[in-house]
């Protein structure tokens, strides 16, 4: 069973800076299968990413993911007001099996 | 529009049952696999259960395995969980996932969720 471990936990920034999300698998997720979340305070996740670097209609480009095998990345080049939320990675694959990391928290700084 | 509508949730004891429901709309049913996700109470999401197509290929997460039962009407448009020997640990969000393939794939469209409290 594949384990995600994102980090850090929680990322203190301010707008306009820079944002590093880590998701690292415990073994190697086969064809990129790995997807990203935001989930805000009372809303249902959305998707920002799948096939570990693909955007999801209608996410802006400020969001980027990238990474392969077991080591993935959410980059949100500069952060604006409404992306400070929680950002989880999934591992998807052609079975109905999911799993999802613990979750990274974006707070203001 | 995609809709999906959860139903079922409450609060009941230790030990009992539940069935969670949810209703499905806006998008050829039976063309996509299905999952249910829960959050507890200021948690991460935690995967459920999910279900193929046609049923045909079934999963669940250690922690509710042998308890829980993912099952699919695709005439009806309606997936449901059916939920034996409740634990306090089971309280949760519960919602209903579409995923963006038959078999599997990522998760493009999430319901609001129906909150289920095990508690005597």
């Amino acid at each position: 069973e594949i384990v995600l471990t994102q980090s850090p936990g929680t990322l203190s920034l301010s707008p306009g800076e820079r944002a590093t999300l880590s998701c690292r698998a415990s073994q190697t997720v086969s064809s990129s299968y790995l997807a990203w979340y935001q989930q805000k305070p009372g809303q249902s996740p959305r998707l920002l990413i799948y096939g570990a670097s693909s955007r999801a209609t209608g996410i802006p480009d400020r969001f980027s993911g990238s990474g392969s095998g077991t080591d993935f990345t959410l980059t949100i080049s500069r952060l604006k007001p409404e992306d400070f939320a929680v950002y989880y990675c999934q591992r998807y694959g052609s079975s109905p099996t999911w799993t999802f990391g613990q979750g990274t928290k974006v707070e203001i700084k | 529009e995609v809709q999906l509508v959860e139903s079922g949730g409450g609060l009941v004891q230790p030990g009992r049952s539940l069935r969670l429901s949810c209703a499905a709309s806006g998008f050829t049913f039976d063309d996509y696999a299905m999952h249910w996700v829960r959050q507890a109470p200021g948690k991460g999401l935690e995967w459920v259960s999910g279900i193929s197509w046609n049923s045909g290929s079934i999963g669940y997460a250690h922690s509710v395995k042998g308890r829980f039962t993912i099952s699919r009407d695709n005439a009806k448009n309606s997936l449901d969980l059916q939920m034996n020997s409740l634990r306090a640990e089971d309280t949760a969000l519960y919602y209903c996932v579409k995923a963006s393939y038959d078999s599997s794939g990522y998760s493009d469209f999430w319901g609001q969720g129906t909150l289920v409290t095990v508690s005597s």
